[in-house]
């Protein structure tokens, strides 16, 4: 299986921050990489996809880049509304497989 | 407007069993391929299991045997029939549509299993 690893697990940022995320594939996974934003108590919501290409109706603040091992989600300018918890996961093969999530609480 | 609603999950004995629905509306429920995903109070994500438009099946390793999926397109339905639970399979149980290029592009808003005596 692919294990794909995400950091970090958990940060502080303030409105305004630009904050990053990282994302590791165990193995290549060409760019079959997408990225999911969750809420407490609430499904995740798909942001991302392709490793780059914004789902429809996700604000252009959220962008996604990488290819093969290495991915990142950036948020341009931390809103209220962005504190959640953000899954990667990779569907190149089966078992498609997530990260371990990362929460991005205000500082 | 696309939406997943999933059904069925309660409170049941170990060893016990019990049977997932999620119906689709609002698209061509036949053209997609469609997964399982769940995830335990305070824990990530993790795939369930994933059926094909053609019917074919997939399992991880962990439930491989003990789980079955399978769709009933007349119906717009996904079921998820769960045999020989254990503790471990507590967890808010989603059904998420499938697109190859687009990934897990819509989720159903989740139903809770509770493995307990």
């Amino acid at each position: 299986d692919i294990q794909m690893t995400q950091s970090p697990s958990s940060l502080s940022a303030s409105v305004g921050d630009r904050v990053t995320i990282t994302c590791r594939a165990s193995q290549g996974i060409s760019n079959y990489l997408a990225w999911f934003q969750q809420k407490p108590g609430k499904a995740p919501k798909s942001l991302i996809y392709a490793a780059s290409s914004l789902q429809s109706g996700v604000p252009s603040k959220f962008s996604g880049s990488g290819s093969g091992t290495d991915f990142t989600l950036t948020i341009s300018s931390l809103q209220p509304e962005d504190f959640a918890t953000y899954y990667c996961q990779q569907y190149n093969s089966y078992p498609p497989t997530f990260g371990g999530g990362t929460k991005v609480e205000i500082k | 407007e696309v939406q997943l609603v999933e059904s069925g999950g309660g409170l049941v004995q170990p060893g016990g069993s019990l049977r997932l629905s999620c119906a689709a509306s609002g698209f061509t429920f036949s053209s997609y391929d469609m997964h399982w995903v769940r995830q335990a109070t305070g824990k990530g994500l993790e795939w369930v299991s994933a059926i094909g438009t053609a019917g074919d099946t997939y399992y991880p390793g962990s439930v491989k045997g003990r789980f079955t999926i399978s769709r009933e397109n007349a119906k717009n339905s996904l079921y998820l029939q769960m045999n020989s639970l254990r503790a471990g399979d507590t967890a808010v149980y989603y059904c998420a549509r499938w697109v190859r290029d687009y990934g897990m592009d819509v989720w159903g808003q989740g139903t809770t299993v509770t493995v307990s005596s």
